[in-house]
């Protein structure tokens, strides 16, 4: 049973720059939930996508966006990177209905120079 | 606006003893918890959660106590075990709508070592 994965691992972009992430769902799941966990913090929610809808959105600038596809992945799309958007992003799935657990993806490493 | 709160940061426990780690939250609308380990360079690793409908959760090593009148919860591990060291992150969340829920809000972490 596959996890939840992401791509890539690790990332270095320079100030202003644009970026896409990407998560496929654990099988079976259709909701995906993306995470900024800065250093010594907890995780941050960015937003949710259900059914290529998003669905709730956490405090984020507008530079922050995404998209779900019809097989359940998702991107996220963060546009004119700051020094302060470096952190780990972590996708997380879980099912709309019957669930309340999200399981989290290993994480995508974000450095902005 | 701090929602949940982990008051400690760091935890050092002998191994075989009980380690308990605290979580408080002020939104009286959150009812799911939950609690997550995380390992350097890994992703949080879903541990135990708990409705607000209960006041306990038993799993195994892992036993997570919910108090709604004080809006505090802990995780209790025992026997504890040096590959229990690791960052423990408590979260918890509202539903969204109907039956589904939304985003899940997070503590600081608290770091637990697990000696020999």
């Amino acid at each position: 049973d596959a996890g939840v994965t992401q791509s890539p691992t690790h990332l270095i972009k320079t100030r202003g720059q644009q970026v896409t992430l990407r998560c496929s769902p654990k099988s079976g799941h259709d909701t995906v939930s993306w995470y900024q966990q800065a250093l010594g913090q907890g995780p941050q929610f960015i937003f949710q996508y259900y059914e290529e809808e998003e669905r709730q959105r956490g405090n984020f600038p507008d530079r922050f966006s995404g998209h779900q596809f019809p097989n359940y992945s998702s991107e996220l799309n963060v546009n004119a990177l700051l020094l302060g958007d470096s952190a780990l992003y972590l996708c997380a799935s879980s099912l709309a209905l019957g669930t309340e657990t999200q399981y989290f993806g290993p994480g995508t490493r974000l450095l902005v120079l | 606006d701090q929602q949940v709160k982990q008051n400690s940061p760091s935890l050092s426990v002998q191994e075989g003893r009980i380690s308990i780690l605290n979580c408080d939250y002020t939104n009286s609308m959150f009812d799911y918890f939950l609690w997550y380990k995380k390992y350097p360079a890994e992703g949080p690793t879903f541990l135990i959660s708990i409705s607000s409908i209960k006041d306990k959760n038993e799993d195994g090593r892992f036993t997570v106590f919910l108090n709604k009148s004080a809006k505090h919860l802990s995780l209790h591990i025992v026997p504890s075990q040096p590959g229990d060291s690791a960052v423990y992150f408590c979260a918890a969340s509202a539903r969204a709508g109907g039956t589904s829920y939304g985003k899940l809000t997070f503590g600081q972490g608290t770091i637990l070592t697990v000696h020999p």
